[in-house]
């Protein structure tokens, strides 16, 4: 199964939204409404921001929204804060009866 | 609270053995899939396994299949990868992980442990 493709890296300013694409086939992405989005810190443990496609888990901020349109996801951070410089990690159920993730995004705050 | 705790990793030489265990507690363990996922030093995500809440479903990637083996032992809500025949390339930091969803394969993870780090090297 081959990894999902994201941007390598992508950077905002404080305040200024960012969108982070995911792109599949139509045997993961395009097929499923299975996507989520996880952020991982820097020696931490990553974290599940978004899951099946745009739901965000308790306690997550709704900076943070996910969508889908055909074989691509994206994740938006809006009013972009210094705390959210991470890697993001998409993944996405797939016809396999297995998941994938994507490469990765690290997000720069400028 | 919800927690996992991983253990079990450290220095192995190559085609060596090894067996993770991560511990459950603060939640209903037998309710719930679990997956073991894996970082490269400087790499990205990857999947390794995944376990259903009985133990009957069972899945492993491409990279691991034949070598790994998954298990779990709900009276001791613990969820395990033993690691046979490793390479260099198993290097990696090693996560257990909850799905969100009760009984099901979806929706993502949500409780993740700290990883424990298995080094394969001579």
């Amino acid at each position: 199964q081959s990894a999902l493709t994201q941007p390598a890296s992508v950077s905002g300013s404080p305040g200024q939204s960012i969108t982070i694409s995911c792109t599949g086939t139509s045997s993961d992405v395009g097929g499923y409404n299975y996507v989520s989005w996880y952020q991982q810190h820097p020696g931490k443990a990553p974290k599940l921001m978004i899951y099946d496609v745009s739901n965000r888990p308790s306690g997550v901020s709704n900076r943070f929204s996910g969508s889908k349109s055909g074989n691509t996801a994206s994740l938006t951070i809006s009013g972009l804060q210094a705390e959210d410089e991470a890697d993001y990690y998409c993944s996405s159920y797939t016809s396999s009866s297995a998941w994938v993730f994507g490469g990765g995004t690290k997000l720069t705050v400028l | 609270q919800v927690q996992l705790v991983e253990s079990g990793g450290g220095l192995v030489k190559p085609g060596g053995s090894l067996r993770l265990s991560c511990a459950a507690s603060g939640f209903t363990f037998s309710d719930y899939y679990m997956s073991w996922i894996r970082q490269a030093p400087g790499k990205g995500l990857e999947w390794v396994s995944y376990i259903s809440s009985s133990g009957s479903t069972i899945y492993y990637a491409d990279s691991v299949k034949g070598r790994f083996t998954i298990s779990r032992d709900n009276a001791k809500n613990s969820l395990y990868l033993q690691m046979n025949s490793l390479r260099a390339e198993d290097t990696a930091v090693y996560y257990c992980a909850r799905w969100v969803y009760p009984d099901v394969l979806l929706g993502g993870m949500d409780v993740w442990g700290q990883g424990t780090t298995v080094t394969v090297s001579s």
